[in-house]
């Protein structure tokens, strides 16, 4: 959906280095949802966030990576020290509240590679 | 644990050969049931969402269904522009409103 907007739309790190993923919601949207999709695998949940709160990191590896998502300005993926396992498309979603009666909506990914 | 099953894997139809794709799953409650389209290179589009088993939802060619169990995405008469992956997901009501995915069934509509 045009709506959520991520970028980039592809990065390529070499292993070591950091890697920033960011994502504007729709217009409206306080709920923002990252997920990962390795090669050939369904899309994994990682981290729920609404507006300066991490509600659910559950799906979050504990190590080298971090999410937020500030008062003002996009939501931030953030790997640091990549290495060639984290090469996947991450894909953000939005929703306008949380409620059943909610879909979510999803950008276009980055997808990263680490070479 | 919550879990989602998608088959086939893959499925190849001539245009105008209807046919059903099978999202099953297993999870303590069931808040929705989504169904998204995703092609090549793009993130998932939303079709559907269904919340309680016997609802049924159609758009154009596709149309979704709920049981206890399962959900079934039927396409009446496919046209190539139909070919996509189609994923289905589970929201849990014990769960922070995550989407859990199946793997998705790759569907290829030949002209």
């Amino acid at each position: 959906n045009a709506g959520v907007m991520q970028n980039p739309r592809h990065l390529v790190r070499r292993r070591g280095q950091e890697a920033r993923l960011r994502c504007s919601p729709m217009k409206g949207h306080s709920h923002v949802y990252w997920y990962r999709q390795l090669p050939e695998e369904g899309l994994k949940f990682m981290v729920y966030l609404q507006k300066e709160n991490i509600i659910d990191e559950s799906g979050m590896p504990k190590e080298r990576f971090s999410a937020e998502f500030p008062k003002e300005g996009p939501s931030i993926l953030r790997i640091q020290q990549v290495v060639r396992g984290d090469s996947a498309a991450y894909f953000c979603a939005s929703s306008p509240r949380q409620d059943a009666n909610t879909e979510a909506f999803f950008g276009q990914g980055t997808r990263l590679t680490v070479v | 644990e919550d879990q989602v099953t998608q088959s086939p894997e893959a499925l190849r139809l001539q245009e105008g050969e209807s046919s059903s794709l099978n999202c099953s799953y297993t999870v303590s409650g069931l808040r929705g049931l989504f169904w998204y389209r995703q092609d090549p290179g793009k993130g998932p589009e939303f079709l559907f969402t269904l919340y309680s088993a016997g609802e049924e939802k159609e758009k154009e060619r596709l149309k979704a269904t709920l049981t206890k169990k399962e959900s079934f995405l039927h396409i009446t008469a496919p046209k190539p522009e139909d070919s996509a992956t189609y994923l289905c997901a589970v929201q849990a009501t014990d769960s922070s409103y995550k989407l859990i995915f199946g793997s998705g069934t790759r569907l290829l509509v030949r002209p």
